[in-house]
This record gives C-alpha cells, sequence and structure tokens, in this order.
C-alpha cells in the first residue's frame, strides 16, 4: 500500500531536547517535504527536497533541520525545541516531475508538545 | 507572497452543488492548479489538479478560467462528509529550480442538513 509514515505520532517534550521526527514514503518519490500547522494559519511548509542530497528553505525553516540521504526518509530535526514549534506537524511526498510535480501524498500527522 | 487566494469560508446546502473559488492571479504559464482538503486534522488529501482544460473525476470538478488566473473547484452533489478545509495550490514541479509549495489558510466549507 502507497504511503508516507511518520514517527512519533505523538510527543510531548521539554525545552532543548533534541528530537527528530522521522517520515518515510515507498513510492520512490523525488519530492518529499515537512509543513507545520498552527490554529489560523494553515499549512506552512518548512523545508522540502527535491531529490536525495538536494533541500531547501520553505516559509519557515528556522529552528529545523532536515536531511536526506536517502530517497524514502526525509527526517525532521529540531535540535533544541522550544514552545513555539509546538505544532501539528505533517510530511508529505510526491513524484515530482510532470503534471506539475504530481499529487502531495501525506502522512497522518505528529503532533508535538514542548514544554 | 501568497500564491493563492480564497475565501476563509462557505456554506452549502447537503446535496447542492458546492462551488469553491481560487484566485491565482500571477500564476505562471507551466504551473498546475491543484485542490486538496484537510478533514479535521487529518492529513490533507487529493482532490483534483488541472493545467489549462476543465477537468473531472470521481471526486469533483475544476474549472479553470481562459486567462488562468482563477478556478473553481465544483463538489456537484455535497454531502455532510464533504466538510473539510479545501486548498487551492499552484505548482511547477521539481523540473524547475523550485519547489516550494504555498498552501495558505483554505476555504473552510460547511455543509449543513
Amino acid at each position: 500500500e502507497a504511503q508516507v509514515t511518520q514517527n512519533p505520532r505523538y510527543l510531548i517534550t521539554v525545552t532543548g531536547k533534541k528530537l527528530t521526527v522521522t517520515c518515510s514514503q515507498n513510492m520512490n518519490h523525488e519530492y518529499m517535504s515537512w509543513y507545520r500547522q498552527d490554529p489560523g494559519l494553515g499549512l506552512r511548509q518548512i523545508y522540502y527536497s527535491m531529490n536525495v542530497e538536494v533541500t531547501d528553505k520553505g516559509d519557515v525553516p528556522e529552528g529545523y533541520k532536515v536531511s536526506r540521504k536517502e530517497k524514502r526518509n526525509f527526517p525532521l530535526i529540531l535540535e533544541s525545541p522550544s514552545p513555539n514549534q509546538t505544532s501539528l506537524y505533517f510530511c508529505a511526498s510526491s513524484l515530482g516531475v510532470g503534471q506539475g510535480g504530481g499529487e502531495l501524498f501525506f502522512g497522518e500527522g505528529s503532533r508535538l508538545t514542548v514544554l | 507572497d501568497a500564491k493563492t487566494t480564497q475565501p476563509p469560508s462557505m456554506d452549502c446546502a447537503e446535496g447542492r452543488a458546492a462551488n469553491l473559488p481560487c484566485n491565482h492571479s500571477t500564476i505562471s504559464g507551466n504551473e498546475y492548479v491543484y485542490w486538496y482538503r484537510q478533514i479535521h486534522s487529518q492529513g490533507p488529501q487529493y482532490i483534483i489538479h488541472g493545467l489549462k482544460n476543465n477537468e473531472t473525476n470521481e471526486m469533483a470538478s475544476l474549472i479553470i478560467t481562459e486567462d488562468r488566473k482563477s478556478s473553481t473547484l465544483i463538489l456537484p452533489h455535497a454531502t455532510l462528509r464533504d466538510t473539510a478545509v479545501y486548498y487551492c495550490i499552484v505548482r511547477v514541479g521539481v523540473s524547475y529550480n523550485t519547489d516550494k509549495l504555498i498552501f495558505g489558510t483554505g476555504t473552510r466549507l460547511q455543509v449543513f442538513p
């Protein structure tokens, strides 16, 4: 089954404790991306990757890091989380080429709370 | 620098057509229009996309104006399950140097009995 898998789905952590949210897709997609969603602000793009070893900033990259060492995985790293990073996070992937990049497949979301 | 603008909310009676507008006046010639919807806090779900021509699938129809500066998503017979936030985005894909996507806040569609 084609899917994007995020882990963990729920996490409560404390300020400054490094954490990684993993994202994996099984569709051989070139494009992967991370979004955060906060009440009233819609979906905002954090980082995206157009292929292995190619990443770029979205609209709200501050406080986050990403890596794309292999095609299927695109982890989101919070080196020193702060309370303003409390949010619902979504990972998504798509083919990337043709038809404007193809439809985005989204993960189920990871709800992160930073105390 | 929003690429699309949508009304924040709309209502629709169950069984009637829901017409959701989207303005993308700065769209470039190689950008596609994509529509997604999000039910509660689930991951957004793809609905339909198009470049120039009108498109239809089992979920919806997409009408793109001739100048491509706006589009309308049509849910022909809205049901209560169509209550969601609908996002319109424009996208060119990774064939070019950037594939930054701006979703905005979308349109909250409320379907009522």
